[in-house]
């Protein structure tokens, strides 16, 4: 699987976008992009993934560039609840369900 | 419907005990996944099973080991445990679909600490 790069920490204001971005230059055809989050003493949490166009669900939108060499998560209105660590994770789609986590970034939303 | 539950949540063991851990997937999922997760070495994966045969196994030595039985629920164990095992474990289910990818729900983990 690709490597993938991410900022070790963030901040934002509370009711603000928060965009986290993720690099992932080796990323190969047929490798999708995943991201999970932690929040604080439980198990991580599915967010979205994508392929090469954007997608959007209830929880975030995930905008991938053209070249897919990096990506960027973006949660619309940042709320304290959404203060954890989030991972972005890019695999190929037949490598069973094996993630391998980078050291992600943590986010931290401030009143 | 109950998500992924792993028992027990806490666990203190010595230096060269053993332990076993359970993790029960989300009903209908076949897939079961375990990671181990430290502040030195972050998330990492442990093994995959799904209808009882281990289909992945990450790179740890072979003191650690698991299994699942045919209801799906799957066990790990850890013998001659050392210090550098004490770690949160985590448990994570998903469906399987033969050639895509499936979204994985992880349990809530158990927290062993070895003294």
């Amino acid at each position: 699987d690709a490597k993938t790069t991410q900022p070790p920490s963030m901040d934002c204001a509370e009711g603000r976008a928060a965009n986290l971005p993720c690099n992932h230059s080796t990323i190969s055809g047929n490798e999708y992009v995943y991201w999970y989050r932690q929040i604080h003493s439980q198990g991580p949490q599915y967010i979205i993934h994508g392929l090469k166009n954007n997608e959007t669900n209830e929880m975030a939108s995930l905008i991938i560039t053209e070249d897919r060499k990096s990506s960027t998560l973006i949660l619309p209105h940042a709320t304290l609840r959404d203060t954890a660590v989030y991972y972005c994770i890019v695999r190929v789609d037949n490598a069973g369900n094996m993630l391998t986590f980078g050291g992600g970034t943590r986010l931290m939303v401030k009143p | 419907k109950a998500g992924v539950t792993q028992t027990p949540r806490y666990l203190i063991k010595t230096r060269g005990q053993q332990v076993t851990l359970s993790c029960s997937p989300i009903s209908g999922h076949r897939s079961v996944s375990w990671y181990q997760q430290t502040p030195g070495q972050g998330l990492q994966f442990l093994f995959e099973y799904f209808s009882e045969t281990q289909r992945n196994k990450g790179n740890f030595p072979g003191r650690f080991s698991g299994r699942q039985f045919s209801n799906s629920r799957s066990e790990m164990n850890v013998s001659t445990l050392e210090l550098g095992d004490s770690a949160l474990y985590l448990c994570a289910s998903s469906l399987f679909t033969p050639g895509t990818l499936n979204e994985q729900f992880f349990g809530p983990g158990t927290r062993l600490t070895v003294l």
